[in-house]
């Protein structure tokens, strides 16, 4: 296995530009997830993938932000209009079918929105 | 909902000292519990992890015991080296609904000096 990855991994926008990022998994791993950190902070579920289906999104997640994983295997994830306070550490991680509760992360993307 | 409470940062060792760090958390269901390090410029990666209570994890000389009556899974390690120096985070992973979606602790830093 190569690992997550993920690219960018930094990503320097204006505000009310529209960004995306894209992650790809594991091979083999069915789940995907997506967080964000903050500095000095722990990374936040934003919402989750089984296959190509977006099971659960969290309240942090608003209408600016979409993900999608059309065919079960990478994902982007796109923030609309960017605020400033949409910058941090994006986060994907991804989870093996028999080892659902252990996911691995990739490296992330930084965002800075000025 | 479910929550996870860290020591605060940073911690300063002198190198080959005892570590202990802290954490504590809350949950409906019956989580898994896991320890994240992120060392400086990189990603999140796997440092160990406990499914049930009393599990023991391990890995690379650092130890965590799953404790349900404590609601606890405090790191240790017996002799810190220089290359240890991180941010270390405590997460559990709630199976209840499904998602297995982590929930961190704030982090803590830890600095070793020669």
């Amino acid at each position: 296995d190569t690992g997550v990855s993920q690219n960018p991994r930094h990503k320097i926008t204006k505000r009310g530009q529209n960004v995306t990022f894209r992650c790809d998994p594991i091979s083999e791993h069915n789940r995907l997830y997506w967080y964000r950190q903050t500095l000095g902070q722990g990374p936040e579920f934003l919402t989750y993938f089984q296959n190509e289906a977006q099971l659960e999104k969290s309240r942090l997640l608003s209408d600016r932000f979409s993900a999608e994983r059309p065919k079960g295997s990478f994902s982007t994830l796109e923030i609309q209009r960017t605020e400033q306070g949409d910058s941090a550490m994006y986060l994907c991680a991804s989870s093996f079918p028999r080892s659902q509760e252990t996911q691995y992360f990739g490296p992330g993307t930084r965002l800075l929105v000025l | 909902g479910d929550s996870v409470t860290q020591m605060e940062g940073p911690v300063t060792l002198s190198e080959e000292a005892f570590l202990t760090i802290n954490c504590t958390y809350t949950a409906t269901g019956y989580p898994s519990l896991f320890w994240y390090v992120q060392y400086p410029g990189e990603g999140l990666q796997l440092l160990l992890k406990a499914t049930k209570a009393d599990d023991k994890g391990s890995n690379k000389g650092f130890e965590a015991t799953y404790r349900k009556e404590t609601t606890s899974f405090h790191l240790e390690k017996g002799s810190v080296q220089v290359s240890d120096s991180a941010v270390y985070f405590c997460a559990l992973s709630d199976p209840t609904g499904g998602g297995n979606k982590l929930t961190f602790g704030t982090g803590t830093q830890l600095k070793v000096e020669l």
